[in-house]
């Protein structure tokens, strides 16, 4: 099946710093690519869709200043968190997507602990 | 305003015995919809999807069922193991436009007890 690769798995780092996750998709372009934010026992948030060579859309309430999404070609999207806090900590997952009718797959997620 | 309800937060069965998880929705423009299996830590697994022009669509012990009447759908797992247990989420998308988003239900977790 299709694999989605998202790097790093754990993050642990000081409060300020900017962090900056990958996702790629190994065995197929992905037209989109999708970044979900996960809060403990809750559902999979929405927070930005990711379209290669242009702008990301980002969800009501999402800051894109603070998450900043690069789609730099058809496998790879890169989330950096920028000027972390404690309040940025929780599990970010990506996903990759190929045409409507097709499911989308996910990475195995980003811890992200904000000290 | 939750387009996509799985009002179940939890379910137990025995191991051999069928898992049923529900999943309600309230956007008609859905057409496509998913079940993923998550484990704690880990991203979502696809299991099985099912389009709109179909009301059943079976997978080796899944098999989804879709009620468009009452935009309903559930999952099936028969027989249920042990390794079956897992948050399950259901998905619903537009597929007019191409976008593929998602919108993700609650999710239900299942234990299966041996």
């Amino acid at each position: 099946g299709a694999v989605v690769s998202q790097h790093p798995s754990w993050v642990i780092c000081k409060s300020g710093t900017s962090v900056k996750i990958e996702c790629r998709s190994l065995d197929f372009q992905a037209t989109t690519m999708f970044w979900y934010r996960q809060f403990p026992k809750q559902s999979l948030m929405l927070m930005a869709t990711s379209n290669e060579g242009s702008k990301a859309t980002y969800e009501q309430g999402v800051e894109k200043d603070k998450f900043l999404i690069n789609h730099a070609s058809l496998t790879l999207s890169t989330l950096t968190v920028t000027s972390a806090h404690p309040e940025d900590s929780s599990f970010y997952i990506c996903s990759a997507f190929y045409r409507g009718d097709q499911p989308q797959h996910f990475g195995d997620g980003t811890r992200l602990s904000i000290l | 305003d939750q387009q996509v309800k799985q009002n179940s937060p939890s379910l137990s069965v025995q191991e051999g015995r069928i898992s049923i998880l529900n999943c309600d929705y309230t956007n008609s423009m859905f057409d496509y919809f998913l079940w993923y299996k998550k484990y704690p830590a880990e991203g979502p697994t696809f299991l099985i999807s099912i389009s709109s022009i179909k009301d059943k669509n079976e997978d080796g012990r899944f098999t989804v069922f879709l009620n468009k009447s009452a935009k309903h759908l559930s999952l099936h797992i028969v027989p249920s193991q042990p390794g079956d247990s897992a948050v399950y989420f259901c998905a619903a998308s537009a597929t007019y436009g191409n976008t593929g988003k998602l919108i993700f239900g609650q999710g239900t977790t299942l234990q299966v007890k041996p």
